[in-house]
Formats: C-alpha cells, sequence, structure tokens
C-alpha cells in the first residue's frame, strides 16, 4: 500500500543551525511530493513542491528540499534555522493514477528552536 | 484574493447533536477537499468534490457523514449524531481544477470538540 513516512516525531535544534527534516514514501514510481507547515492552531501553509524535472527545489522562507529516487526520499533542508521555524512539518504524496486529488500525509515532525 | 475560508473555526458539540462545518474555497477554484486531523496524527483525506458531484469518498466514514458542494454557497460536511472519538480538526483544501498535480491550498481549519 501507498505510505508516507516521517521518522523523526520530535526535533529540537538550536536557532542558527542547520536542519534537515525526512520523509520517505513507499511507491512503484515517481509521486508528487509537497512538504507543508503548520503553526499551532493554523492551517497548513505549502513550502515546496516536486513534480518532475530538477530534483533540488527550493520554496519559501530558505527552505529546500532533495528528491532521491533510490532511496525513495525528500528530505527538507534549511541551512540556518530561525526562532519563527519552530512548527510541525507535514511530508505529503500524491499518488499519479491513483484517487484524484487524494494526498497522503505522513504523521508530522515537530520542530523546537532553542535560543 | 481571500484564501480557502472555514466556518466555524471552533465549534462544541454535545454527544448525540449535529456538526455542521463550512468551507468556502478560493476565488476560482472549482474543487473542494476535506481532510480530518486527530490529535497527534497527520491529514487523513476524507472526501474530494467538484461542484454539484462526489469526485471521491473514499476517506468518509460509512456513516453518519455526508458532504456536499452546491452549485452555490460554500462546501458543507456534516456530522450527524456525534460522537467523542469525531473530536477534531476538520481542514478543507481547494484547486482551481484537477490539473493532476495535486496542489491544494488549505483554510485555518474547524476545530469540534465533542463534550
Amino acid at each position: 500500500a501507498q505510505s508516507v513516512t516521517q521518522p523523526d516525531i520530535h526535533i529540537t535544534v538550536s536557532e542558527g543551525a542547520s536542519l534537515e527534516l525526512r520523509c520517505n514514501y513507499s511507491y512503484g514510481a515517481t509521486p508528487y511530493l509537497f512538504w507543508y507547515v503548520q503553526s499551532p492552531g493554523q492551517g497548513l501553509q505549502l513550502l515546496l513542491k516536486y513534480f518532475s524535472g530538477d530534483t533540488l527545489v527550493q520554496g519559501i522562507k530558505g527552505f529546500e528540499a532533495e528528491f532521491k529516487r533510490s532511496q525513495s526520499s525528500f528530505n527538507l533542508r534549511k541551512p540556518s534555522v530561525h526562532w519563527s521555524d519552530a512548527a510541525e512539518y507535514f511530508c505529503a504524496v500524491g499518488f499519479p493514477g491513483g484517487s484524484q486529488g487524494n494526498l497522503i500525509f505522513g504523521k508530522g515532525t515537530k520542530l523546537s528552536v532553542k535560543p | 484574493n481571500a484564501g480557502v475560508m472555514q466556518n466555524p473555526r471552533h465549534l462544541v458539540r454535545r454527544r448525540g447533536q449535529e456538526a455542521r462545518l463550512r468551507c468556502s474555497p478560493m476565488k476560482g477554484h472549482s474543487h473542494v477537499y476535506w481532510y480530518r486531523q486527530l490529535p497527534e496524527e497527520g491529514l487523513k483525506f476524507m472526501v474530494y468534490l467538484q461542484k454539484e458531484n462526489i469526485i471521491d469518498e473514499s476517506g468518509m466514514p460509512k456513516e453518519r457523514f455526508s458532504a456536499e458542494f452546491p452549485k452555490e454557497g460554500p462546501s458543507i460536511l456534516r456530522i450527524q449524531q456525534v460522537v467523542r472519538g469525531d473530536s477534531a480538526a476538520y481542514f478543507c483544501a481547494s484547486s482551481p481544477s484537477f490539473q493532476g498535480d495535486y496542489e491544494q491550498y488549505f483554510g485555518p481549519g474547524t476545530r469540534l470538540t465533542v463534550t
């Protein structure tokens, strides 16, 4: 069955440190890949997306993500974390040929930022 | 250009009552999706609608839940005879059309509490 895994439930980094959030999916072909951020009590904001082409994608707020087909991964990175990045991050996947419009979400990674 | 609107933002219902959640998509968007987020979980797809049509309801519980997106007015997610397990955040998303890329824009959510 198709699935999305975010192995880290909670990550704490110091402000200014680099960040990598992991996302793995299970699917036989290349899916559409998304990262969303959710601040407490808020909706989801799209950070970046991958459909095809260059496997390194740039997003908003200084985030980037790299698609690695061999590892079925789409990890999110940021070189220098700011306190305002503290939030929950969700990886989501759309599977072409599957249920139209149905995104499958990982369980999320909660990011805390130490001063 | 207003984003996806959801109301109410918070809803409290006693067990056995009905809950009605409303979603107004972004201007120009004709596709609406509903997701449910249980505590400590990612979002789970419930239903995908176009105007006057249910396209995919594979994620909807078989009983008590229904959704509509009429020709005029917002999309409505209706939960009859609510139970404590229905307490969750319900998110609506919209897209301009099904272009095969699955990109969706999310509203702020309705947080339903069943007492």
